[in-house]
């Protein structure tokens, strides 16, 4: 079964700044299978990135995804003050058919 | 417009069965490629992942869950059903249903369920 572990916990940045956020799998997966998510208090996910680097759909271009193997990543470019929340990667497609991370939670410094 | 929504006890009992139903619209699961799944959040915790149910009635369950978990749907009524057998307090927490094969494009707003005695 694969874990995915995020880092850092929490990131504490200003708005302007870049962020970037890790997950790592427990084993290589295809870049194929990793989305990432975002989620703010009191809400469902979002689904931001799919495939490790497309975009879904409105989602603003500052988002970014790239990896591949077992270390991946989202890049959030300039900071808006409506990106800080909490953000989840996902692996689909092995048994069991999903897993997340543990999240990353991205705070206003 | 899709849209989903959860439905069921906000509380239950230790040892109780839950039971949830997400009524969805805006997509049809016997379509090819459709499928719902059910995703759960402790207060405060990450995401857990919990069954899907496809267009085909295949269903897949978390490893860790599975001898609970059942997942059923009803087509006509745009309805998929959860059901969790052997309730603790450590199931509590907010469950979402989703539209989700592999990824999640869209999600119910999610229920909070207590189990206390």
């Amino acid at each position: 079964e694969i874990v995915l572990t995020q880092s850092p916990g929490t990131l504490s940045l200003s708005p302007g700044e870049r962020a970037t956020l890790s997950c790592r799998a427990s084993q290589s997966v295809s870049s194929v299978y990793i989305a990432w998510y975002q989620q703010k208090p009191g809400q469902a996910p979002r689904l931001l990135i799919y495939g490790a680097s497309t975009r879904a759909t409105g989602i603003p271009d500052r988002f970014s995804g790239s990896g591949s193997g077992t270390d991946f990543t989202l890049t959030i470019t300039r900071l808006e003050p409506e990106d800080f929340a909490v953000y989840f990667c996902q692996h689909y497609g092995g048994s069991p058919r999903n897993t997340f991370g543990q999240g990353t939670k991205l705070e206003i410094k | 417009q899709v849209t989903l929504r959860e439905s069921g006890p906000a509380l239950v009992k230790p040892t109780q069965t839950l039971t949830l139903t997400c009524t969805f619209s805006g997509f049809s699961l016997s379509t090819n490629g459709m499928c719902v799944s059910w995703i759960r959040q402790p207060p405060g915790k990450a995401l857990e992942w919990l069954a899907l149910i496809d267009w085909d009635d295949d269903k897949y369950y978390s490893t860790s869950l599975k001898t609970r978990l059942a997942i059923s749907k009803d087509t006509s009524k745009n309805q998929v059903v959860l059901t969790m057998t052997d309730m603790d307090p450590v199931d509590t927490g907010t469950y979402f249903c989703a539209r989700m094969c592999a990824t999640a494009d869209y999600w119910g707003q999610g229920t909070l369920v207590t189990v206390s005695s």
